[in-house]
C-alpha cells in the first residue's frame, strides 16, 4: 500500500516550452501533497504545498506563476513548469500525506526534466 | 530550515551494524524525528519515526536520547542495497501543515 507515482518518469523539452508532470496516490487518498525539485548531488528543496481544492502554498523564492500546481482531486496533483529553460532542469519529486493517518508523506518516484 | 545536522558521509562493512547519528539540538516538544532514505534517482523511503520513545521496524530501530537532542538510526545488519542518503527530519505532530524540510543527509556506502 501507500504507493505514489509519477508521470513522465523523463522529459526532454525545448527551452520555452510547457511540461506538465502528474503525481498520483495509487491506493490512498491524500488532501495534501508536496511538491520538491532536486539538483544533482544536493538535497531535495521543497517547492510548495498542494492541498485539495484550494491554492497551493510557495515556498519562499519559488515563482507561483513559473510553477503552476493543480491538485484537483484527492489522488491527483499537477505541476506545470511553464515557459522551461535549462535553468529548470532537476529532479522534480512529489509527495502526497495520507488522509487517514496523516503520519508520514509516501514520496513518488521522481520526474527527470531535462531543458535543452 | 533544516533543524537537523548529520555527519555528510559514512561507511559500512556489510553485514555489519551502521549506526547513523543527527543532531537536532532545538527540537520542540512536539516535533517528531523522521528518517528517510533515498536510493540514486530515487524518491525518498520512509523508514522510522520517532517522537521520545525508542522505536523498531522491520527496515531500522531508532534510538532517541532522553533529552531528545539527538538521535540515532541503527541498520541492525547492513546489506549493499542499504547504500543511500539518509535524511533525519524533524516535523511537529501529524495535522499540522506537515512539510518536511530535508537537511543535506549522510551518504552511507555499504562495502562488501
Amino acid at each position: 500500500g501507500a504507493v505514489v507515482s509519477q508521470h513522465p518518469s523523463r522529459v526532454i523539452c525545448k527551452s520555452g516550452t510547457s511540461v506538465k508532470i502528474e503525481c498520483r496516490s495509487l491506493d490512498f487518498q491524500a488532501t495534501t501533497m508536496f511538491w520538491y525539485r532536486q539538483f544533482p548531488k544536493q538535497s531535495l528543496m521543497l517547492m510548495a504545498t498542494s492541498n485539495e481544492g484550494s491554492k497551493a502554498t510557495y515556498e519562499q523564492g519559488v515563482e507561483k506563476d513559473k510553477f503552476l500546481i493543480n491538485h484537483a482531486s484527492l489522488t491527483l496533483s499537477t505541476l506545470t513548469v511553464t515557459s522551461a529553460h535549462p535553468e529548470d532542469s532537476s529532479f522534480y519529486i512529489c509527495s502526497a500525506r495520507p488522509l487517514s493517518t496523516g503520519t508520514e508523506q509516501f514520496f513518488g518516484p521522481g520526474t527527470r526534466l531535462t531543458v535543452l | 530550515d533544516a533543524k537537523t545536522t548529520q555527519p555528510p558521509s559514512m561507511d559500512c562493512a556489510e553485514g555489519r551494524a551502521a549506526n547513523l547519528p543527527c543532531n537536532h539540538s532545538t527540537i520542540s516538544g512536539n516535533e517528531y524525528v523522521y528518517w528517510y532514505r533515498q536510493i540514486h534517482s530515487q524518491g525518498p523511503q520512509y523508514i522510522i519515526h520517532g517522537l521520545k520513545n525508542n522505536e523498531t521496524n522491520e527496515m531500522a530501530s531508532l534510538i532517541i536520547t532522553e533529552d531528545r537532542k539527538s538521535s540515532t538510526l541503527i541498520l541492525p545488519h547492513a546489506t549493499l542495497r542499504d547504500t543511500a542518503v539518509y535524511y533525519c527530519i524533524v516535523r511537529v505532530a501529524p495535522f499540522t501543515g506537515n512539510q518536511f524540510y530535508f537537511g543535506t543527509g549522510t551518504s552511507l556506502t555499504v562495502i562488501p
